[in-house]
């Protein structure tokens, strides 16, 4: 069955370290990805999206994440932190009549 | 301003009194779909509909109903709700079948007593 795995339910970074989501998604054919954010009594907006291509794709508000089918990873990073990125963050995939598969989630505190 | 919309943002109820969560978009997509969010599992599929009059189930669909006679709205329905049914609902929808973007709405959470 098509899943998706974030091993990390929590992560705690310092304001201005480095970032790395993981995200492990099942065996397939190429799959569509998806990274959506999660802030605060809001609602899912995406963050990035992988169709096809360059393997390293670009996203909104500094993030990035590269798509490595050795590894079925989709990893999301982001170089520099802001207090501003706390929130939680869900992988998902594109599963069988266009729905998505998510992950559980991992939630991301920022420390000061 | 393109958007999907639900009402209301937050309802509490009781077990059995039956509820209808309202949701609309105004950007013509023909696809829309219902998750439930709960902690630890992500959000899960409930229904899904790919045009007018065409509805299909996704994962959890147990004690949910929905309906598409417009295309532009796609309300959940819960005829007789339980405890278990206590979660934060999304609506989403996208242009068409092929793995483009979804548009998720801002949330109904929901507590059944």
């Amino acid at each position: 069955a098509q899943s998706v795995t974030q091993p990390d339910i929590h992560i705690t970074v310092s304001e201005g370290a480095s970032l790395e989501l993981r995200c492990n998604y099942s065996y397939g054919a190429t799959p569509y990805l998806f990274w959506y954010v999660q802030s605060p009594g809001q609602g899912l907006q995406l963050l990035l999206k992988y169709f096809s291509g360059d393997t390293l794709v670009q996203g909104i508000k500094g993030f990035e994440a590269e798509f490595k089918r050795s590894q079925s990873s989709f990893n999301l990073r982001k170089p520099s932190v802001h207090w501003s990125d706390a929130a939680e963050y869900f992988c998902a995939r594109r599963g069988d009549g266009n729905k998505l598969v998510f992950g559980a989630g991992t939630i991301l505190r920022v420390k000061s | 301003e393109a958007q999907v919309t639900q009402n209301p943002r937050y309802l509490i109820t009781v077990t059995g009194k039956k509820l209808t969560v309202t949701c609309s978009q105004n950007m013509n997509h023909e696809y829309m779909s219902w998750y439930r969010q709960d902690p630890g599992l992500g959000l899960r599929q409930i229904y899904y509909s790919m045009n007018v009059e065409v509805t299909d189930k996704g994962d959890v669909p147990e004690g949910y109903k929905v309906s598409r006679k417009e295309k532009r709205n796609f309300p959940l329905i819960l005829e007789s709700p339980s405890p278990n049914q206590t979660s934060l609902y999304f609506c989403a929808s996208s242009p068409r079948q092929g793995g483009n973007e979804q548009f998720f709405g801002p949330g109904t959470r929901l507590t059944v007593l």
